[in-house]
C-alpha cells in the first residue's frame, strides 16, 4: 500500500508569502505527526493530531503557523508572512493510533525554500 | 524538558569492523528510545525500539538507565549500513506520543 504522501515535494516562495503543505497519511492511521528539519539537525515536533482535533500544538514556533486536519485524513500546514528561518524541510508522519507501541511512519518531506 | 544527544556527527568505519553509534538522553521520568535510519534518497524509517528488544539488520541497542544511554551496536558493519542514524525518545508520561530526536550521526562504511 501505499505510505505517507506529501505534496510538494519542494516549494520555493519569496519572503512574505502564504505557503500550505499537504500530507495524505496513510490509510486508516488515526494520528498524524507534523515535524520541521533544518539543515543539519533532527526533525522537531511541531504538531500532532489524533482524528481530525490537534492533540499538542506545543511545537509550533509561533502564531505565522497553522495546522488543520478538517476530515481526520489529509492535513495541511499552513504557514503565513514567511520568513528566511522558515526554511526546512517539513515532515509529516502517521501512525495507526497514539502510543509509543506505534511506530511512526514518515513521508518523504517538502523541502521549503524562503528566498 | 527531554534532550536528546548524539555526540558524532560523522562516523567512519571499514566494512567487517564494529560499530557503536552513541546516544545520551536526559529525562527524569521512563522513556521510550528509538532509532531511525535514513539511507541516501529514502525517507525516514524505523530502525528500532527499545520496547521490542529486537534486532534489525545485525543492529541492536539496550537502554541503560543508569547512563541514560541507548547505543546502537553493530559487530560487523557492511556498506550498506552507510546512512543517517537518529536517536528519538518518547516521553509519554509528560509529551504522549510526540519524538524527540537527535542531530543524527552519518555514518559511513568503507569497503
Amino acid at each position: 500500500g501505499a505510505g505517507v504522501s506529501q505534496t510538494p515535494s519542494n516549494k520555493v516562495t519569496e519572503k512574505g508569502k502564504y505557503v500550505e503543505l499537504r500530507c495524505d497519511p496513510i490509510s486508516g492511521h488515526t494520528a498524524l505527526y507534523w515535524y520541521r528539519q533544518s539543515l543539519g539537525q533532527g526533525p522537531e515536533f511541531l504538531i500532532y493530531f489524533q482524528g481530525t482535533g490537534a492533540a499538542d500544538d506545543s511545537g509550533l514556533p509561533n502564531d505565522r503557523f497553522f495546522a488543520v486536519r478538517p476530515e481526520g485524513s489529509v492535513s495541511t500546514l499552513k504557514i503565513q508572512r514567511t520568513e528566511r528561518g522558515d526554511s526546512a524541510v517539513y515532515l509529516c508522519a502517521s501512525s495507526l493510533k497514539p502510543g509509543v507501541n506505534q511506530p511512526q511512519h514518515f513521508g518523504d518531506g517538502t523541502r521549503l525554500s524562503i528566498l | 524538558a527531554q534532550r536528546v544527544t548524539q555526540p558524532e556527527k560523522l562516523l567512519s568505519v571499514f566494512k567487517g569492523a564494529p560499530v557503536e553509534l552513541k546516544c545520551n538522553y536526559s529525562y527524569s521520568g521512563s522513556p521510550e528510545l528509538f532509532w531511525y535510519v535514513q539511507y541516501s534518497r529514502q525517507r525516514l524509517q524505523l530502525l528500532l525500539r527499545h520496547i521490542s528488544r529486537e534486532s534489525i539488520k545485525g543492529f541492536t541497542a539496550d537502554l541503560n538507565k543508569g547512563e541514560t544511554s541507548f547505543h546502537l551496536k553493530k559487530p560487523f558493519a557492511q556498506e550498506e549500513d552507510s546512512a543517517m542514524y537518529y536517536c528519538a525518545l518518547s516521553a509519554w508520561e509528560t509529551s504522549g506520543s510526540r519524538l524527540t530526536f537527535g542531530e543524527g550521526t552519518q555514518l559511513t562504511v568503507n569497503p
